[in-house]
């Protein structure tokens, strides 16, 4: 059975910093690509970024472009966003998916139960 | 104002038929698979369906997807009280290299 628990939430100041933590099981996790999604309060679904299988590539939204890095370690079977320079509107519940092949284009077939992260001062 | 556009509400009663429309343009839905996710507050969104009409085990059959051209859309029959949720079109984008999502369309269950 696949699941991924996410963690790493909490309250951060404005320009603060946090890393999330996803770890992974019930796959061969080096196989599949990964991504985070956010839901901030009130609004909709927004994909934040995605890593192919085996690490290399990796694809940001526009709104974190530059502030957010997105890594795995598959000897741990763990997913990370290293979030900086955070800013109210990156308050939101933080998901992580596993996808369906190695490739980012393909369905975010399971997904976590999400992990809180508040920006505020 | 997201890439794909879906009505923000939708209803029905016990028993009906409902259809959550989802549009977008060819970089997107044009030239991928489509996703529709079911999300409840506070849970993990749910795959509903994939790769424009294929249900994962455990999704019952009056979930049903369709996509013509640059459209797509999330039918429900024998809507249950269940259904209620807020539900999700999204696929790739070819041309800006990211996951783009539908708004969200709240379905409420009369």
């Amino acid at each position: 059975e696949v699941q991924l628990l996410e963690s790493g939430g909490g309250l951060v100041q404005p320009g603060g910093s946090l890393r999330l933590s996803c770890a992974a099981s019930g796959f061969t996790f080096s196989n599949y690509a990964l991504s985070w999604v956010r839901q901030a309060p009130g609004k909709g679904l927004e994909w934040v970024s995605a890593i192919i299988g085996s690490g290399g590539s990796t694809y940001y939204a526009d709104s974190v472009k530059g502030r957010f890095t997105i890594s795995r370690d598959d000897s741990k079977n763990l997913l990370y966003l290293q979030m900086n320079s955070l800013r109210v509107d990156d308050t939101a519940i933080y998901y992580c998916a596993k996808q369906t092949g190695t490739t980012v284009k393909y369905s975010l077939h399971y997904w976590g139960q999400g992990t809180l992260v508040t920006v505020s001062s | 104002q997201s890439v794909l556009t879906q009505p923000p509400s939708a209803s029905g009663t016990p028993g009906q038929r409902v259809t959550i429309s989802c549009s977008g343009s060819s970089s997107n839905i044009g030239s991928n698979y489509v996703y529709w996710y079911q999300h409840l507050p506070g849970t993990a969104p749910k795959l509903l369906i994939y790769n424009n009409n294929q249900r994962p085990s455990g999704v019952p059959d009056r979930f049903s997807g369709s996509k013509s051209g640059t459209s797509t859309s999330l039918a429900i029959s024998g809507l249950r009280s269940e259904d209620e949720a807020d539900y999700y079109c999204a696929t790739w984008d070819d041309s800006l290299s990211v996951w783009v999502f539908g708004g969200g369309t709240k379905l409420t269950v009369l």
